[in-house]
């Protein structure tokens, strides 16, 4: 089944500074890579995803970069906000398997002001 | 408009108890599914069900056991609960597509056995 890895486990910058969180994922087939926000006590919000057939998806601050020979992918936040500090999943799927998310094991993101 | 919604928000029961956790969406999506996230914030897939039909069971306990009298509900019962059942568990909705749609998630129940 899949495997999905996230790196760093938690994340600290200073406002305004860029956060980067890297993802690789075991499985080729898998073509849907969501990334979700989880703030304190609340549900994880989809914030962007990306497909596999493209390799740069940009909202605003945020972008994904999927790099599929590499089985790997990466949320870019910049001009980070105290705001952002989130709990950040991302997460593999495929039709095949059901849609389920495979999600990897989150990122703490902590933004000082 | 609530679009994906759980009930309880919280529960706290003893072992050996049987609860009950309800989930509804008013999105008109076709697969409603159960997450588990667990003390260490990981989040895992348990069920998944299209139109009122199981399509992903994974390696779950019996004690739990999904039901879904309409696409729009999807219901968690679990017997016998367990010191490491607690847990926060997250409904999530998603339309019928070609390709994998997204999923949206309900506000969670926190389960705690105590």
């Amino acid at each position: 089944g899949e495997n999905v890895e996230q790196h760093p486990s938690t994340l600290s910058v200073q406002e305004g500074d860029s956060a980067v969180i890297k993802c690789t994922y075991s499985d080729s087939a898998s073509n849907y890579f969501p990334w979700y926000k989880q703030e304190l006590g609340k549900r994880p919000q989809l914030i962007i995803d990306i497909r596999s057939n493209v390799g740069e998806k940009k909202d605003q601050r945020i972008a994904v970069t999927l790099n599929k020979t590499a089985k790997h992918f990466s949320l870019h936040i910049t001009e980070t906000q105290p705001e952002d500090s989130a709990v950040y999943f991302c997460a593999a799927s495929k039709k095949a398997a059901g849609n389920k998310l495979t999600f990897g094991g989150g990122t703490r993101v902590l933004v000082k002001p | 408009d609530t679009a994906v919604s759980q009930t309880p928000k919280y529960l706290v029961t003893q072992m050996g108890n049987d609860k009950s956790i309800k989930c509804e969406q008013n999105l008109g999506h076709d697969t409603m599914y159960w997450y588990k996230q667990d003390s260490k914030k990981f989040l895992k897939i348990m069920f998944s069900y299209n139109n009122k039909e199981l399509i992903i069971n994974e390696t779950v306990p019996n004690r739990f056991s999904p039901k879904s009298p309409d696409k729009a509900h999807l219901n968690l019962h679990i017997n016998s609960l367990e010191l490491g059942d607690s847990a926060v568990y997250f409904c999530a909705s998603s339309p019928e597509g070609l390709a994998v749609e997204t999923q949206y998630f309900g506000p969670g129940t926190r389960l705690l056995v105590l």
